[in-house]
């Protein structure tokens, strides 16, 4: 079946540094993918949503200029948390449709970020 | 109020036991979707209904269009099905999901 991974599972970094993830759709095509964030025994959150070729869409009190997202090619978004502080320290994960109109979600598997 | 609302929040089973876990919505959708996240974190995804009833081994998920219910239901339930179970709907265009805040199960042996 499809896949999707992210890139790293797991990543610490100081306060103040900038941090890339990468989710990658692995046998399909996603002109679409979306980035959510989960904080301890919280349900999903949605950020934004990845456009191929486009500018992402953010969703209300997600800023734009802290979370950078590119997706370049249809198999690969990466979001970019800048000058990370403690507070964006969270679970992120990605998912990209795929199916007849986009029925099908497939889930990455995370990403741990801890900020120091 | 959620746009999706799950009960129970938490729900702990002896292992054998039927179990139903239940979602309602107050938004037109066009799909809804059965998650299951397990302590590790990933998510996987069980089910996406838009009309009836759905199977897949031990798992049946139903979904009321008119009364905006779901339930997921598990047979002779087993510790491994401990896990966090989320119902999710894709509302309007672009294949945008709201989430419930999930049923933490646990299951006995």
């Amino acid at each position: 079946g499809a896949v999707v991974s992210q890139h790293p599972s797991r990543v610490i970094c100081k306060s103040g540094t900038s941090v890339k993830i990468e989710c990658r759709s692995l046998d399909f095509q996603a002109t679409t993918m979306f980035w959510y964030r989960q904080f301890p025994k919280q349900s999903l959150m949605l950020m934004a949503t990845s456009n191929e070729g486009s500018k992402a869409t953010y969703e209300q009190g997600v800023e734009k200029d802290k979370f950078l997202i590119n997706h370049a090619s249809l198999t690969l978004s990466t979001l970019t948390v800048t000058s990370a502080h403690p507070e964006d320290s969270s679970f992120y994960i990605c998912s990209a449709p795929s199916g007849l109109q986009g029925d099908t979600q497939y889930f990455g598997p995370g990403t741990r970020l801890t900020v120091l | 109020k959620n746009e999706v609302e799950q009960s129970p929040q938490n729900l702990t089973a002896q292992e054998g036991e039927f179990i139903t876990i239940n979602c309602s919505y107050s938004v037109g959708i066009s799909a809804l979707h059965w998650l299951q996240q397990h302590p590790g974190g990933g998510i996987v995804s069980l089910f996406m209904l838009s009309s009836g009833k759905k199977k897949h081994g031990r798992l049946i998920a139903t979904i009321n269009i008119q009364e905006k219910h779901s339930s997921l239901h598990i047979t002779a339930s087993h510790p491994r099905d401990s896990a966090v179970y989320i119902c999710a709907v894709r509302s309007g265009y672009g294949n945008k999901l709201v989430f419930g805040a999930g049923t933490i199960l646990r299951v006995k042996s």
